[in-house]
């Protein structure tokens, strides 16, 4: 089984370039998200999904776009790069049939924005 | 809004001694859920333990357990028996009824040989 699929798994973005970070789970999960990890910040949540056609602001959503036009797919765009987005991103689904359900977590995006 | 807070940036144990790393949170709700994930230097995240609000008892996964205080809003983690692969930065999570899933900042755990 493939999991949480992240793709790419590096890039390099000059300021104002946009990008998709793509995030695909084969779990048939309802619930994804998006996270960025900054040393010392821990994770911070920037968007939510708790099934196809529903999405929701985290604790960061701005300067992020995001989009569930499928159960399986959640991808995450950057219109406008800045430096203050250079992170790990990380994209995790659980299953929804209980609020204890554990995260899968992809491998992480390094994003950094000169 | 719901935050959760790791007071200790760093904790050090010794192989085979026990180690607790604490976690706050503030929330008004009563219905919410609790996590402790483990991140390795591999960067994967793994759950180590969960725990519903509306149980009293404390859950535990071997060598895990937690310390859950409903009224102090604390959720702290007790790792015994402590082993080299422990060595890993440790999340406290918290989900609320909306589902939006809050992370603190972390403890990274050292285990000392």
């Amino acid at each position: 089984n493939a999991g949480v699929t992240q793709t790419p798994k590096f890039q390099v973005l000059k300021t104002g370039q946009s990008m998709t970070l793509q995030c695909a789970q084969d779990m048939n999960h309802e619930y994804m998200s998006w996270y960025r990890q900054d040393p010392g910040m821990g994770l911070r949540l920037i968007h939510y999904s708790v099934g196809a056609g529903i999405t929701d602001q985290g604790e960061v959503p701005n300067g992020y776009n995001v989009s569930r036009s499928t159960t399986e797919d959640f991808p995450l765009r950057l219109l406008s790069a800045a430096p203050s987005q250079t992170s790990v991103y990380f994209c995790a689904s659980s299953y929804q049939g209980g609020r204890n359900e554990k995260l899968f977590f992809g491998s992480g995006t390094q994003l950094s924005v000169l | 809004a719901q935050t959760v807070t790791q007071s200790q940036p760093e904790m050090s144990v010794q192989e085979a001694e026990t180690v607790t790393l604490s976690c706050t949170y503030d929330t008004s709700e009563s219905d919410y859920y609790l996590f402790w994930y483990k991140q390795p230097p591999s960067r994967q995240m793994i759950l180590v333990i969960r725990q519903e609000a509306y149980k009293q008892q404390n859950a535990t996964e071997n060598r895990f357990s937690v310390n859950f205080q409903k009224a102090a809003k604390s959720f702290s983690l007790k790792i015994s028996d402590s082993q080299l692969g422990d060595a890993a930065m440790y999340f406290c999570a918290y989900r609320d009824r909306d589902d939006k899933i809050i992370f603190g900042k972390g403890t990274r755990l050292h285990i000392l040989p």
